[in-house]
Formats: C-alpha cells, structure tokens, sequence
C-alpha cells in the first residue's frame, strides 16, 4: 500500500524555527494534509497543499512540496512553547473516497 | 455549534468482551471513519462509511464492526475484545473529496 514517513522526533529552541519533513510514495496524491495533535486531544487540521502547488504560507506555518521527490515539509516560524505537540503529515488522491493515510507523526519539542 | 463527539472517553474491559464505542457528529457529514493510534504506527483507519447504510473495511478491520443507521452516528463495536486492541480510537467526519477530516477527541481503550 502507499506509505508516508515522517520523522519520529524533533527539539529547538523557543523563537526559533522548526522545519518537520514528511515523504509520500502515492504519485497520485492530490491533497496534503497536515494535522497538529495536542496531548490527550484528537487531531486538528493546520493547513494542506494542492498537488498543483509548489508553497503556501499562512500566518507563521509555510508548506513546501515537491512532488519531484514526493517530500512535504512545515515549517514554523518563532517557534512557541505551545507549538509543543504532535504533527501529522496525510495524503490523499482525489479517487480514493477522502480517504487518508498518515504518517506516524512527528512529536515537536520546544525548550523555552 | 456543531461538533463530534466520542463516548465513552476511557474504557477498560476484559478480553473475550463485546465493547461498542460512540460517535457522533452533527455537523451532518456523509463521511465518517474511525482509526486507531498505536505508537510507531501513526492513525491506521479500521472502518469508514460514506452515508447511511454504507460501510466500508480499512487498513486494519479484523475484529472491528459498523453500522451506519442514521447520519449522525458510526458505533465501532469490537466483537470479543483482545489485549492487541489495545489503543487510541479516533473518530472523524467529513463532506465531499478532499474535504477536512474533523476528529473527536479519542477514547482510550484498555483490554485486560
């Protein structure tokens, strides 16, 4: 089946910005997702990408895609303590039902 | 406000046990799902259901049943509960291709 990687763990320092990277091996991705889960919480939707973009920036949070090498990445500017959590990266393609597949998540750590 | 809600929250049973959980959303979305999350392994999808009396198996279904009677609701009943079902249950809904998954809050369940 397809399969999407992320990172298991990753450490900075509060202000600092934090880069979380995910790949994907289903050529027919269509959207991306990524979702942020606080502790003892389901998972929240921060932001996603069409196949179709290269970027998108919304506020501190920018993805950047390239399907080339199928890699996702998010990048969090002036990282802040309560950016602490877990995030997940998600695909899907448009034929397959709004159906997604997760990475493991990758749990952000930020040292004040 | 609409929502989705998940019950019971903690649930410790025995094994052999037949264990139903909840969810409900009201947001009135056709699409429903349920995962579960083990560490290491990410959101695993067990079951989903694009609208009443549709179901559908996922990644990891064996030991796991729905039933979709009405929009609102997809209970998750394990048939007779075994120790490697262990996990978080994660509920979500969503409307149309590529639409954002709303999650509840999870329900932990522990097979004794």
């Amino acid at each position: 089946g397809e399969d999407v990687e992320q990172s298991l763990f990753l450490s900075v320092r509060e202000g600092d910005s934090s880069v979380i990277n995910c790949t994907y091996t289903d050529s027919s991705s269509t959207y991306l997702y990524w979702y942020k889960q606080e502790p003892g919480a389901g998972l929240q939707l921060l932001t996603y990408i069409f196949s179709n973009m290269d970027m998108k920036q919304d506020q501190r949070l920018t993805v950047l895609l390239n399907k080339k090498d199928k890699h996702l990445s998010l990048r969090i500017a002036d990282t802040q303590t309560g950016d602490s959590a877990i995030y997940f990266c998600a695909e899907t393609a448009y034929n397959a039902g709004n159906m997604l597949t997760f990475g493991g998540g990758t749990r952000l750590m930020v040292k004040p | 406000d609409a929502e989705i809600t998940q019950s019971p929250r903690h649930k410790i049973t025995e094994t052999g046990r037949q264990v139903t959980l909840a969810c409900h959303q009201t947001w009135n979305h056709n699409n429903m799902f349920w995962y579960r999350q083990d560490l290491g392994h990410g959101l695993r999808l067990i079951h989903y259901s694009y609208g009443v009396q549709d179901t559908n198996k996922g990644e990891v279904s064996d030991g796991y049943s729905v039933s979709r009677s009405n929009t609102e609701d997809l209970p998750l009943t394990l048939e007779s509960a075994a120790s490697s079902q262990t996990s978080v249950y994660f509920c979500a809904s969503s409307v149309g291709q590529g639409g954002e998954q709303f999650f509840g809050p999870g329900t932990r369940l522990t097979v004794l």
